[in-house]
């Protein structure tokens, strides 16, 4: 089982809607959360951290179930440029953890006019 | 302030011979991450490096790779006699300690090996 698992989709939209991604991770010391996006072949860029009390940035909301072990993203009113995949990532450290961050294998997005 | 940089960009190499792919990170970052992507698949973490240390390198495979970040200049992954299977796009990633930071990635550098 991967660490980290999302759907992989894609997800395809109309310009406007509201669309949810969710993550699952396996391991409960996990402590740092992540979402980062990545365009084709371009490098990921960080979208948003992931708090427990949940965090808002725009048209995105990010959440985080510790006893579920899940994260989720939501992205309100789609713009065409959301297109892109979406990549969850975790992180653990200290108590003999290292502290790597590690990716799921992302979830594509098209948005359509 | 200057992001991560990577170079070179692409890198056509041929069988056998050495790759040798350079990562700058941002200014005071200390932390360098560095992942292989092949094409339609996910990041998949190699080696996780602070200045002069290799913290975790358990994505490393045992033979051909080797990394390292000395206290001055960039971090260097180093692929040995490479194979086909070794063309991927490589990147690094940076921050500026460990534990709950955020990363922020290179541009990548896109390993051919004909």
């Amino acid at each position: 089982r991967k660490e980290v698992e999302q759907d992989p989709g894609p997800f395809n939209v109309p310009e406007g809607a509201t669309v949810a991604f969710n993550c699952t991770y396996s391991n409960s010391a996990s402590q740092s959360f992540f979402w980062y996006r990545q365009d084709c072949r371009k490098e990921p860029k960080l979208l948003m951290s992931v708090y427990s009390s949940g965090n808002e940035d725009g048209r995105f909301t990010a959440q985080l179930n510790r006893a579920s072990q899940y994260i989720s993203l939501l992205i309100r009113d789609s713009k065409l440029s959301d297109s892109a995949t979406y990549l969850c990532v975790v992180n653990r450290y200290g108590s003999g953890n290292t502290g790597k961050l590690i990716f799921g294998q992302g979830t594509t997005l098209q948005v359509k006019p | 302030n200057a992001g991560v940089m990577q170079n070179p960009r692409h890198l056509v190499r041929r069988r056998g011979q050495e790759a040798r792919l350079r990562c700058s990170p941002m200014k005071g970052h200390s932390h360098v991450y560095w992942y292989r992507q092949l094409p339609e698949e996910g990041l998949k973490f190699m080696v996780y490096l602070q200045k002069e240390n290799i913290i975790d390198e358990s994505g490393m495979p045992k033979e051909r790779f080797s990394a390292e970040f000395p206290k001055e200049g960039p971090s260097i992954l180093r692929i040995q006699q490479v194979v086909r299977g070794d063309s991927a796009a490589y990147f690094c990633a940076s921050s500026p300690r460990g534990g709950n930071t955020e990363a922020f990635f290179g541009q990548g550098t896109r390993l051919t090996v004909v």
